[in-house]
């Protein structure tokens, strides 16, 4: 079967201080993957996806990147955070090539100070 | 313009009374369809899916859904809730694998 894990679970950064967030899925090969991050109320916002090493796709503009070093390797990152980058960042998968469901790992609460 | 409404925020209801979520989606073409749960600072789980044949879809945890075509629906349905269904629900919809679009949530509230 196949587990998403993402860490760590909880951050609290300075303001302009770098971010680094990081996300494996096992148990697959060639996944879809997927950062959103969730504000109170608001739903999930999606903010890069890939559908493969190397292949990073940026859905809002901002001061957040993404990387995918490994097949099952997604990395969130930051150079300079800005007290708005604060949020719940959640990570997902979906089997490649299909427009099926995501399945979502547990999510890093991240505040910055 | 693609968009997900679920017109309820916030929804409580008595333990071992039944349960409606509503969720409405405007696309252009019938999309694929799906409720997720939520537990405070928890990641989503997949309560069900749908994406064609038969309207009425069962889950996990005795939910089920109904797409309705005319109306643009997907309501998400239990008929008797439990106090450990208390949580966030979040109805999604997508066309392809990038562009799945979340509804803002509906939290549910379950009374002893």
């Amino acid at each position: 079967s196949q587990t998403i894990h993402q860490w760590p679970a909880t951050l609290v950064q300075p303001v302009g201080s770098p971010l680094s967030l990081e996300c494996t899925v096992e148990g697959t090969s060639n996944p879809n993957l997927y950062w959103y991050r969730q504000a109170a109320g608001r739903g999930l916002q999606l903010l890069f996806y890939s559908v493969g090493i190397g292949q990073i796709s940026s859905e809002v503009p901002q001061n957040l990147s993404a990387s995918r070093p490994q097949d099952r390797q997604f990395i969130l990152s930051s150079k300079k955070l800005l007290l708005s980058d604060s949020g719940f960042y959640l990570c997902a998968w979906s089997f490649g090539r299909a427009s099926g469901e995501q399945y979502f790992g547990p999510g890093t609460r991240l505040t910055v100070t | 313009a693609q968009s997900v409404t679920q017109p309820d925020i916030h929804i409580t209801v008595s333990e071992g009374a039944s349960l409606e979520l509503r969720c409405n989606y405007s696309y252009g073409a019938t999309p694929y369809l799906f409720w997720y749960v939520q537990s405070p600072g928890q990641g989503l789980q997949l309560l069900l899916k749908y994406f064609s044949g038969d309207t009425l879809v069962q889950g996990i945890k005795g939910f089920e859904a109904e797409f309705k075509r005319s109306q643009s629906s997907f309501n998400l349905r239990k008929p008797s809730v439990h106090w450990s269904d208390a949580a966030e629900y979040f109805c999604a919809v997508g066309v392809r694998y990038n562009d799945m679009r979340f509804g803002a949530g509906t939290r549910l509230t379950v009374k002893p």
